[in-house]
């Protein structure tokens, strides 16, 4: 079946250093989302990607989809500490309709 | 708007024991989908509906029912709880996961289930 891989698992940065998570899927994706999930709470939106070698930004977010449709990351610039939390890339097949999650990156960061 | 409501926020069960967990949205959302959450593992999907009178399988649908009788609720029937359904159960709604323009999906708080 469809697999969403993403790492690194946890990532501990110190306040200004950047961040960046990686999304590999074992299949061609129509689109990939990205969801921030803060200590507690639910996955919120981000973004959704759809097209081959797509760049979009938001403020000191970066993220990729890759050429192939099958990869994706997320940069961040200089963290902050509201950026702690846990980043996950969901995949949508192409043909389907179920949207698979990543395991997720935990995001730390030290003032 | 409400968006994405869920019910019960906590749930304390015996094994052997059933029960239903709530999700409503309000939005008017065709897609609607359960997730369970367990550490390390991300949100894996249990069911998924994309209208009323439809749903299928994700990828760990074993011990879970479903049901899509209106387009506002989608409820999550454990038959008989085991402990390793102690979890996190998200329910999550969107537009249409294959429209690009309204594929953002929208989670309820969550439940927080455990099976003794």
């Amino acid at each position: 079946g469809q697999q969403v891989m993403q790492i690194p698992q946890y990532q501990h940065v110190q306040e200004g250093e950047d961040f960046t998570t990686y999304c590999n899927s074992s299949t061609t994706l129509s689109n990939i989302q990205w969801y921030k999930q803060r200590p507690g709470g639910h996955p919120v939106f981000l973004i959704q990607l759809v097209k081959s070698g797509e760049v979009k930004k938001q403020k000191r977010l970066t993220f990729q989809f890759g050429e192939a449709k099958k990869n994706s990351s997320l940069h961040i610039t200089a963290t902050q500490t509201t950026d702690v939390g846990t980043y996950f890339c969901a995949g949508l097949r192409s043909g389907g309709f179920k949207t698979i999650f990543g395991a997720g990156t935990r995001l730390f960061v030290k003032a | 708007n409400a968006g994405v409501t869920q019910t019960p926020k906590f749930q304390v069960l015996k094994t052997g024991q059933s029960m239903t967990l709530q999700c409503a949205q309000d939005m008017n959302h065709e897609y609607m989908s359960w997730y369970r959450q367990d550490p390390g593992m991300g949100l894996r999907l249990i069911h998924y509906s994309v209208g009323a009178g439809i749903t299928d399988q994700g990828e760990v649908p074993n011990g879970y029912n479903v049901s899509r009788s209106t387009t506002e609720d989608f409820p999550l029937r454990l038959l008989s709880a085991a402990p390793s359904q102690t979890s996190v159960y998200f329910c999550a709604s969107s537009y249409s996961p294959v429209d690009r323009a309204k594929s953002e999906q929208y989670f309820g708080p969550g439940t927080r289930l455990t099976v003794t």
